[in-house]
C-alpha cells in the first residue's frame, strides 16, 4: 500500500467550475501536510500548507482531517492556468525534511 | 534568484556509463536531497544531506552516490548506469525544519539506453 495515495485523475473540468481533490496517508505518524503543484514537465512548487483547521490561499482551500487521514484541495472558479498535477506530500514525525510524495492528480481546466 | 540550478537539463546514456548530475543552490538551504519521479510512481527520495559533510541513503539509493563538500553543492553521480534508472531527477533544497517549503531544480530528464 502506498503512503500516500491520490485519485490519478485526469480532472476535465470547464473553466469557472469547483473542482476537489482527495488524498489519503497511511501513517499515523504523518506530521505535516502541503500541497505541491506541477505543471507539465516542470519541478514541483509549493502550492500550500494544510492545517487542521482548514487554510484558503484565494481560490484554493486546504483541509486536513486527522482521524480519517485525510487531506483535500479544493479549487473554486477554476481558471485555464489552474491546470497542472496537483502533489499531495507528507512529512513524517522525526522525519526531518523527507517529503513523501503521492503520485498526483492531474487538473485539466478546459473553455 | 537562482535558486535551485541543475545541470544538464538532457542526458542520454548507455548503459554502463557513469556520469554526474550537478546540483547548487544559493539559498543557504542546510538540507539537499535527490528525488526521482517515473510514471505511475511519486518522487521518491534517492539520497539526501543536513549539512556540509553529511549525507544519507533516502528511499531508492542503490545505483547512486552523492558528496557534500560545500553547503551550495550536491552532485548525484551514477556509478554504472542501467535502463532501470530512465527516469527524471529532481534536486531539491529546503532549511531545515522546513521540509514543507522545499525548492526544486528544473530537472534533468535522463534516458539510458
Amino acid at each position: 500500500r502506498k503512503e500516500v495515495e491520490q485519485d490519478p485523475g485526469p480532472f476535465n473540468v470547464p473553466e469557472g467550475a469547483t473542482v476537489a481533490f482527495n488524498c489519503t496517508y497511511s501513517n499515523s505518524a504523518s506530521q505535516s501536510f502541503f500541497w505541491y503543484r506541477q505543471d507539465c514537465r516542470k519541478e514541483p512548487k509549493l502550492l500550500m500548507s494544510v492545517y487542521s483547521s482548514g487554510n484558503e490561499d484565494g481560490r484554493f482551500t486546504a483541509q486536513l482531517n486527522r482521524a480519517s487521514q485525510y487531506i483535500s484541495l479544493l479549487i473554486r472558479d477554476s481558471k485555464l492556468s489552474d491546470s497542472a498535477t496537483y502533489l499531495c506530500v507528507v512529512t513524517l514525525t522525526g522525519g526531518g525534511n523527507k517529503l513523501t510524495f503521492g503520485t498526483g492528480t492531474q487538473l485539466k481546466v478546459e473553455l | 534568484n537562482a535558486g535551485v540550478t541543475q545541470t544538464p537539463k538532457f542526458q542520454v546514456l548507455k548503459t554502463g556509463q557513469s556520469m554526474t548530475l550537478q546540483c547548487a543552490q544559493d539559498m543557504n538551504h542546510e538540507y539537499m536531497s535527490w528525488y526521482r519521479q517515473d510514471p505511475g510512481m511519486g518522487l521518491r527520495l534517492i539520497h539526501y544531506s543536513v549539512g556540509a559533510g553529511i549525507t544519507d541513503q533516502g528511499e531508492v539509493p542503490n545505483g547512486y552516490n552523492v558528496s557534500r563538500s560545500t553547503t551550495e553543492d550536491f552532485p548525484l553521480r551514477l556509478l554504472s548506469a542501467a535502463p532501470s534508472q530512465t527516469s527524471v531527477y529532481f534536486c531539491a533544497s529546503s532549511y531545515l525544519g522546513q521540509g514543507g517549503k522545499t525548492f526544486f531544480g528544473q530537472g534533468t530528464r535522463l534516458t539510458v539506453v
